[in-house]
């Protein structure tokens, strides 16, 4: 299986910050990687695929980068709503597998 | 606007089979562009994908839990189930089911609310 590794685990933040989350494939993926957000007792929610490409109705501020085996997800104006716990997720092969999330909280 | 809904126990006996069905609605099951997983998520812990099925039945587990794994689909009535037998309590989880646009190994587009099934006597 391929592991997908992030950092951090978890950060505080304020209103208006930039933020960057890494995420580490174990083995090359090419582009083969999304981004989720997930808010406490709710489903998570597709933000990024293909490494970086905005699923539709997903603010401007959220932003993916990378290629290979290294990821970056970027919120360049951290909002209220933005908080929650964010993960990254490998469909380049079969498992699919996410990383271990990072949870964004409230400075 | 498509919607998916989970529908099952929510309490299973160790040792026995816990059974879910994913409801579709807003769209159709059989649409040949999509497949269709499950995902679970142990309580305060991360994302583990399940397994995933094409409208023709064609399926993929994860090796983890493909030996006590089935998921099948019944296009009449826009629904995939999973079945997961032998449990313990460390299969305890939210299940979540999800529409998946590119085959069977995400990204998910569309999740359901997710079901908490509790395994213990």
């Amino acid at each position: 299986d391929i592991q997908m590794t992030q950092s951090p685990s978890s950060l505080s933040a304020s209103v208006g910050d930039r933020v960057t989350i890494t995420c580490r494939a174990s083995q090359t993926i090419t582009r083969y990687l999304n981004w989720y957000q997930q808010k406490p007792g709710k489903a998570p929610k597709l933000l990024i695929y293909a490494a970086s490409s905005l699923e539709s109705g997903v603010p401007s501020r959220f932003s993916g980068s990378g290629s290979g085996t290294d990821f970056t997800l970027t919120i360049s104006s951290l909002q209220p709503e933005d908080f929650a716990t964010y993960y990254c997720q490998q469909s380049y092969s079969t498992p699919p597998t996410f990383g271990g999330g990072t949870k964004v909280e409230i400075k | 606007q498509l919607q998916l809904q989970e529908s099952g126990p929510g309490l299973v006996k160790p040792s026995e089979t816990l059974s879910l069905t994913c409801t579709v609605s807003g769209g159709s099951i059989s649409n040949s562009t999509y497949y269709w997983g499950w995902i679970r998520q142990p309580p305060g812990k991360g994302l583990e994908w399940i397994g995933s099925i094409y409208y023709s039945g064609s399926t993929d587990y994860n090796p983890s839990l493909k030996s006590r794994v089935t998921v099948s689909v019944d296009m009449s009535k826009n629904q995939f189930s999973l079945k997961l037998r032998s449990v313990t309590a460390a299969d305890t989880a939210v299940y979540y089911c999800a529409r998946d646009y590119s085959g069977g190994l995400g990204p998910f587009d569309y999740w359901g609310q997710g079901t908490l099934v509790t395994v213990s006597s």
